[in-house]
């Protein structure tokens, strides 16, 4: 079966430090997003893409970097670390517009 | 931009009871309005959507009602059952957009056995 598949599911990483964070889906999608969620307020887009070689900046993209080389794989970085980006992360595609978009199980990211 | 309000934050109901969460958005170009259920320590999953051009759809005890004109969708969960217990996302897709999603903050559902 097809599936989206994020790791690690949880880090603990220092101030400071690059990270980043795997998403590999196998429904051949093209369209991939990142989201992260904290308390008070859902779902907040990161950065999404559209297709091999696409990149854009979604609501919180500040301090994020996304790159897509292949239609699989959407790996978001941390390029400093911040303890503003403890949250949890998740990966989600869809084949686009008007259709179900698939989440993957989350990564609990915990910057100290 | 797009933007998505979701009422209420925690909604607690009775077994067999009704329950009924609210959602506005900015944007009247949107017209993909999906909702998710998501469980403790588990990624949203989609329960149903809604396209513009439909005011209402239903499947088994979920519905969803759409008003274009006031831009608020409402899900509808009938005879609730304590595996209903989670948190529940609205979301829009803006116009101009390949299928980004704005959700609302989520709603906390807890079904009393």
């Amino acid at each position: 079966d097809a599936e989206i598949t994020q790791s690690p599911r949880h880090k603990i990483t220092e101030t400071g430090r690059q990270v980043t964070l795997a998403c590999h889906q196998t429904w051949n999608h093209n369209n991939m997003f990142w989201y992260r969620q904290d308390l008070g307020h859902g779902l907040r887009l990161i950065h999404y893409s559209y297709g091999v070689q696409d990149t854009n900046k979604g609501e919180v993209s500040d301090g994020y970097s996304v790159s897509r080389s292949n239609t699989e794989d959407l790996p978001l970085t941390l390029e400093s670390a911040a303890s503003s980006q403890t949250s949890v992360y998740f990966c989600a595609s869809s084949g686009g517009r008007g259709t179900e978009a698939f989440f993957g199980q989350g990564t609990r990211l915990t910057v100290v | 931009g797009e933007n998505v309000e979701q009422h209420p934050s925690t909604l607690s109901v009775q077994e067999g009871d009704s329950a009924v969460i609210k959602c506005t958005y900015s944007d009247s170009a949107s017209n993909y309005f999906p909702w998710y259920k998501q469980e403790l320590g588990k990624g949203p999953q989609l329960i149903i959507d809604i396209r513009s051009n439909v005011g209402e759809k239903k499947d088994q005890r979920i519905a969803v009602t759409l008003n274009k004109t006031a831009k608020h969708f409402s899900l509808h969960i009938t005879e609730t059952q304590p595996e209903d217990s989670a948190v529940y996302f609205c979301a829009a897709s803006p116009w101009g957009s390949q299928g980004n999603l704005i959700f609302g903050k989520g709603t906390k559902l807890s079904v009393k056995p």
